[in-house]
């Protein structure tokens, strides 16, 4: 069974950076496509990103879109996602996703990790 | 841009009764690519439906998905104390947008 594990939240100031990191455990880790999903404190689901196997298509929310950017190192099992210019209201548990291929959904979650923009 | 309505906002069940959770779409969506998660307090969210009406790996039968065209629906036949949660439909199309619908908080009653 394929696991996700996310790491690098934390407080940032407004304005300030973030990179997340989402271990996968999977051999195959280069077959899957990757999601990044974010849920603020009392909130629904917000989509985040999207990056496809070898790294070289990605697609990002429009709350997003210039200030964050999704990456992957297949070599490492690993996921990522460059958080700049923070704003308030990107305090959120960001969770990483796998990709249910052909479906649009998201078959597997990681725990997630909370991020909070305060100034 | 769609949209996705959930009704009710909240619903007050007991053990044993049938839940049913509705999902509505403010433009015909494809089905295959309308998905259910489930949401207990303090936990990542899980798969429960895709394709409308496929049930996830190691969900119980007493799931079911059904619908086409704007509404959707997810059935629970006999809740167990462990259904109780926040429940989310969510929908895809091409050109990588993904939707979340508000949630349905199912609760004890």
């Amino acid at each position: 069974q394929v696991q996700l594990v996310e790491s690098g939240g934390g407080v940032v100031q407004p304005g300030g950076s973030l990179r997340l990191s989402c271990g996968v455990s999977a051999v195959t880790f280069s077959s899957y496509a990757m999601h990044w999903i974010r849920q603020a404190p009392g909130k629904g689901l917000e989509w985040v990103a999207l990056i496809w196997y070898e790294g070289d298509i990605a697609h990002y929310g429009d709350s997003v879109r210039g200030r964050f950017t999704i990456s992957r190192d297949n070599s490492k099992n690993t996921l990522y996602l460059q958080m700049n210019s923070l704003k308030l209201e990107d305090t959120a548990v960001y969770y990483c996703a796998k990709d249910l291929l052909g479906w649009g959904a998201f078959d597997i979650w990681g725990q997630g990790t909370m991020v909070t923009v305060s100034s | 841009e769609i949209v996705l309505t959930q009704s009710p906002g909240t619903l007050s069940l007991s053990p044993g009764e049938r839940a049913t959770l509705s999902c509505r779409a403010s433009q015909t969506v494809r089905s295959t690519n309308l998905a259910w998660y489930q949401q207990r307090p303090g936990q990542a969210p899980r798969l429960v439906i895709y394709g409308a009406s496929s049930r996830a790996t190691g969900i119980p039968a007493r799931f079911s998905g059904s619908g086409s065209g704007t509404d959707f629906t997810l059935t629970i036949s006999k809740l167990e104390p462990e259904d109780f949660a926040v429940y989310y439909c969510q929908h895809y199309v091409s050109s990588a947008r993904y939707t979340f619908g508000q949630g349905t908080k199912l609760e004890i009653k």
